[in-house]
């Protein structure tokens, strides 16, 4: 039963358009949510994070939205850049717990 | 400018053989983290350790053992590697802190024929 979800596989867009990735999660308990970069052949790097007592984060370009009710995060890349072109990763942990969680994952193209 | 590091980087093995991969960090973390990931499942946690001298099941350990030797260093190990443990493997750490997340190596990628 996957806990962290990533309905869509890929999402292609035109550069300096906005980018939007989804992430639904099913445990209440997960009170703390990332989302990881991967390009191929490189391990995971940490993009932004956002706590659940908070609707929003912002980081430049990258902004992380959190729906609580409806157990829905999404990613907002504005503008989107061909260099954004990679695998995006959404993950979930509780405050208790030693373990993050991902979903399936998500590949960008950003096409210019 | 070290972070993690993972040995080795690619490995074929043949079924029933044995290795051990191993990991380590330069940042002072707590905790350390071994996943596989797969086409279409993500990353999936393995074994992490809270801390030095404990261990625990992540989702899939099942054909696999680890070892904290220290706080720097977290091994895994394939005692009879099988086909369906190939992937790429990630080591990562945490430092438990708030807004900071896991760091992770480069990876190693394991064929078993």
């Amino acid at each position: 039963d996957q806990q962290v979800k990533q309905n869509s596989p890929s999402l292609s867009v035109q550069e300096g358009r906005i980018s939007i990735l989804n992430c639904d999660y099913t445990n209440s308990m997960f009170d703390y949510f990332l989302w990881y970069k991967k390009y191929p052949a490189e391990g995971p790097t940490f993009l932004i994070s956002i706590s659940s007592i908070k609707d929003k984060n912002e980081d430049g370009r990258f902004t992380v939205f959190l729906n609580k009710s409806a157990k829905h995060l999404s990613l907002h890349i504005v503008p989107s850049q061909p260099g954004d072109s990679a695998v995006y990763f959404c993950a979930a942990t509780s405050d208790s717990s030693y373990k993050l969680i991902f979903g399936s994952g998500t590949r960008l193209l950003v096409r210019p | 400018n070290a972070g993690v590091t993972q040995t080795p980087k690619f490995q074929v093995l043949k079924t029933g053989q044995s290795m051990t991969l191993q990991c380590a960090q330069d940042m002072n973390h707590n905790s350390m983290y071994w996943y596989r990931q797969d086409p279409g499942m993500g990353l999936r946690l393995i074994y992490y350790s809270a801390s030095e001298g404990t261990t625990d099941k992540g989702e899939v350990p099942n054909g696999y053992n680890v070892s904290r030797l220290n706080k720097r260093e977290f091994s895994l190990r394939l005692e009879s590697a099988a086909p369906s443990q190939t992937s790429v493997y990630f080591c990562a750490s945490n430092p438990r802190l708030a807004g900071v997340g896991y760091t992770f190596g480069s990876g190693t990628r394991l064929t078993v024929v």
